[in-house]
C-alpha cells in the first residue's frame, strides 16, 4: 500500500514552453502533497507544500509564477513549469502524506530536460 | 527551522565489512527521522524511520539506526555490506506530524569495494 506515481517519468521540452508533471496517490487519500527538486549529485530541496483545495505554500526562493501547483483532489497534484529554461532542468520528485501518518511516500521522480 | 548534517559525502567500505553512516540534526521541536536510499536515476526508497518508541529502529535490507536525543544523532548501520548496497543515502527530518516537508541532508555516497 501507499503507492505514489508520477507522470511522465522523463520529458524533454524546448526553452520557453511549459510542461506539466502529475503526481498521484494510487491507493490512499493524500491530505498533503509535497514537491521536491534535485539537481545532479545533490540533495532534495523542498519546493512547495500543497493541501487539497488550498493554495500551495512555496519555500523561500521558489518562484510561484514559474512553478504552478494545483492540488485539485485528494489523489492528484500537478506541477507546471511555465516558460521553462535550461536552468530548470532537474529531477522533480513528489511525495504524499496521509493524515495521522508521520511519513511521506515518494513518487519515482520526473526528469525534466529543457533544451 | 531544521537542519540535517551528513558529514561524510562519500564512504568506501569493503564488501562484508560493517558500515556506519552518520547523521546529526538540529531542531527546536520534536522530530521524526528517516533514512532513504537512492539508486542511480531512481526515486527514493525508505530504509527506516523513527517516529516514537524504541530508539533502535530496524529497517529493510539489514539496516538499523539509533535515535540519540542527547546527541541529536540518527546514525545508520549495517553489520555486513554487499555490492548491491552501493547507492546514495539520505538522512531526513520532519516535525512531529509531518505537516511540513522533509529537510534532507546532503547525502552520503556508499561505495562498496570488492
Amino acid at each position: 500500500g501507499a503507492v505514489v506515481s508520477q507522470h511522465p517519468s522523463w520529458v524533454i521540452c524546448k526553452s520557453g514552453t511549459s510542461v506539466k508533471i502529475e503526481c498521484r496517490s494510487l491507493d490512499f487519500q493524500a491530505t498533503t502533497m509535497f514537491w521536491y527538486r534535485q539537481f545532479p549529485k545533490q540533495s532534495l530541496m523542498l519546493m512547495a507544500t500543497s493541501n487539497e483545495g488550498s493554495k500551495a505554500t512555496y519555500e523561500q526562493g521558489v518562484e510561484k509564477d514559474k512553478f504552478l501547483i494545483n492540488h485539485a483532489s485528494l489523489t492528484l497534484s500537478t506541477l507546471t513549469v511555465t516558460s521553462a529554461h535550461p536552468e530548470d532542468s532537474s529531477f522533480y520528485i513528489c511525495s504524499a502524506s496521509r493524515e495521522g501518518f508521520g511519513e511521506q511516500y515518494f513518487g519515482p521522480g520526473t526528469r525534466l530536460t529543457v533544451t | 527551522a531544521q537542519s540535517v548534517t551528513q558529514l561524510d559525502s562519500q564512504v568506501p567500505v569493503f564488501e562484508e565489512a560493517p558500515v556506519e553512516l552518520r547523521c546529526n540534526y538540529s531542531s527546536s521541536v520534536s522530530v521524526y527521522l528517516f533514512w532513504y536510499v537512492q539508486y542511480p536515476n531512481q526515486g527514493l526508497q525508505l530504509l527506516l524511520k523513527y517516529l516514537s518508541g524504541s530508539t533502535l529502529v530496524k529497517g529493510i535490507n539489514g539496516f538499523e539506526a539509533e535515535f540519540n536525543k542527547s546527541q541529536t544523532s540518527f546514525h545508520l548501520r549495517k553489520p555486513s555490506v554487499h555490492i548491491s548496497d552501493t547507492a546514495e543515502y539520505f538522512c531526513a527530518v520532519s516535525d512531529v506530524g509531518g505537516a511540513d516537508g522533509l529537510t534532507f541532508g546532503k547525502g552520503t555516497h556508499l561505495i562498496i569495494q570488492p
